[in-house]
């Protein structure tokens, strides 16, 4: 069964400390997303990979904030210093970009408490 | 740039009644349209997709959704909903080539109720 693992699935932290979200996106997607669900402000787009190469990060605070494909099997979203407005739950997606192939895939998300 | 509307941030419903969630787009560009939804506590499900072809779209669970170009709409439907469609909806865009990122809107929260 396929799917995307995101780790871990809580995590709550001290204003100040790093954080790291890990995605593994499904085997043979060539296209990882990072997204970012607060009540406010819905489902944001972070950045997102195409062949481990960033394609746009143009949502996501740099001073704070890093995304990294180390490899095709391991996707990463590093926060440091964290903030409690860094609080949220984080999404990583895959997918497949040939043809008219356009589903993203999506993990079950990690939930960030920044306190 | 792409955006989406979801015209209403919550839908109460009494069980087996029909629904519509509303969603507009924005766009410069042709796009592909698409619906997920998500569960408590869950990540997001693909619920249907407008790619091209019939602007009439089947889904999973008894969904569906007519794109409508002219008023750049892509509504989503049932015509009797259950109890376990409570969740939230999510209408999104994306631009006319594979791989691109999805757009999201604010969501829908589909309430069905006995």
């Amino acid at each position: 069964d396929a799917r995307v693992t995101q780790t871990p699935r809580h995590k709550v932290t001290e204003m100040g400390q790093e954080v790291t979200m890990r995605c593994q996106p499904i085997l043979g997607h060539n296209t990882v997303f990072w997204y970012r669900q607060t009540m406010m402000q819905g489902l944001e787009l972070l950045a997102y990979f195409r062949n481990r190469a960033p394609l746009d990060d143009s949502g996501m605070p740099k001073d704070r904030f890093s995304a990294e494909m180390p490899d095709a099997t391991l996707a990463t979203l590093k926060i440091q210093p964290s903030e409690p407005r860094d609080s949220a739950v984080y999404f990583c997606a895959s997918g497949l970009a040939t043809g008219l192939n356009t589903e993203a895939f999506f993990g079950q998300g990690t939930r960030l408490t920044v306190v | 740039a792409q955006s989406v509307t979801q015209l209403d941030s919550q839908v109460p419903v009494f069980e087996e009644a029909p629904v519509e969630l509303r969603c507009n787009y924005s766009s410069s560009v042709s796009v592909y349209l698409f619906w997920y939804v998500q569960y408590p506590n869950q990540g997001l499900q693909l619920l249907l997709k407008y790619l091209s072809g019939s602007t009439l779209v089947k889904g999973i669970n008894g969904f569906e959704a007519e794109f409508n170009k002219s008023q750049t709409s892509f509504h989503l439907r049932k015509p009797s909903v259950h109890i376990s469609d409570t969740a939230e909806y999510f209408c999104a865009v994306s631009d006319y080539q594979a791989g691109t990122a999805l757009i999201f809107g604010k969501g829908t929260t589909l309430s069905v109720s006995s």
